[in-house]
């Protein structure tokens, strides 16, 4: 079965400095990879997500992955994060039949001043 | 409004209560999903249902029924609630196809006493 692990809880950075969200799957077949964002008190929001093509994926709100076939990886990327950015990313995996996404345990960012 | 709705908002109930979450969309997707979500676990899912009348299980089905028999509603019930089942509960839904996003509402919020 797919997994999606995501390597960090929390993730602190300050206004207008990059930021890193890193996300590694397991699988031995083709994946369609997703990220999301989950502002409080909200559902998830569709971010970006990797279907096949280009490995370098770009979303809203500035946010690009890159898909890394060899590593199993698809990290998200943010050159200069805002405030109103903190929230809590979650990356996925769909493989299979079902249309069912497998989902990592969350990384909360928290953007400060 | 065209989306997807879920209710109530919050819920308390009782160890041994039966309660019902509903959920309701409005586009007309193939696939609809319940999770919970749970700190340190991410998204789990419960149930899924690939159209009126089919379901099947997902991660964690154990204490939980749903049916469909319409498109648009998909609603979780707990039959005997436990204090293991207080959680934030989402439900989602997908046009057919694997490179459909899944699009959430925004939560239900139980806890069971």
């Amino acid at each position: 079965a797919q997994s999606v692990t995501q390597l960090d809880s929390q993730v602190p950075v300050f206004e207008e400095a990059p930021v890193e969200l890193r996300c590694n799957y397991s699988s031995s077949v083709s994946v369609y990879l997703f990220w999301y964002v989950q502002y409080p008190n909200q559902g998830l929001q569709l971010l970006l997500k990797y279907l096949s093509g280009s490995t370098l994926v770009k979303g809203i709100n500035g946010f690009e992955a890159e898909f890394n076939k060899s590593q199993t990886s698809f990290h998200l990327r943010k050159p200069s994060v805002h405030i109103s950015d903190t929230a809590e990313y979650f990356c996925a995996v769909r493989t299979g039949g079902g249309n069912k996404l497998t989902f990592g345990t969350g990384t909360q960012l928290k953007v400060e001043l | 409004d065209a989306g997807i709705t879920q209710s109530p908002r919050y819920k308390i109930t009782e160890t041994g209560r039966q309660v019902t979450l509903m959920c309701h969309q409005t586009w007309s997707h193939s696939y609809m999903f319940w999770y919970r979500q749970d700190l340190g676990h991410g998204l789990r899912l419960i149930y899924y249902s690939a159209a009126a009348d089919i379901t099947d299980k997902g991660e964690v089905p154990d204490g939980y029924v749903v049916s469909r028999s319409k498109t648009e509603n998909f609603p979780l019930t707990l039959e005997s609630a436990t204090r293991s089942q207080t959680s934030v509960y989402f439900c989602a839904s997908s046009e057919e196809g694997r490179n459909s996003p899944l699009h959430f509402g925004n939560g239900t919020r139980l806890t069971v006493t």
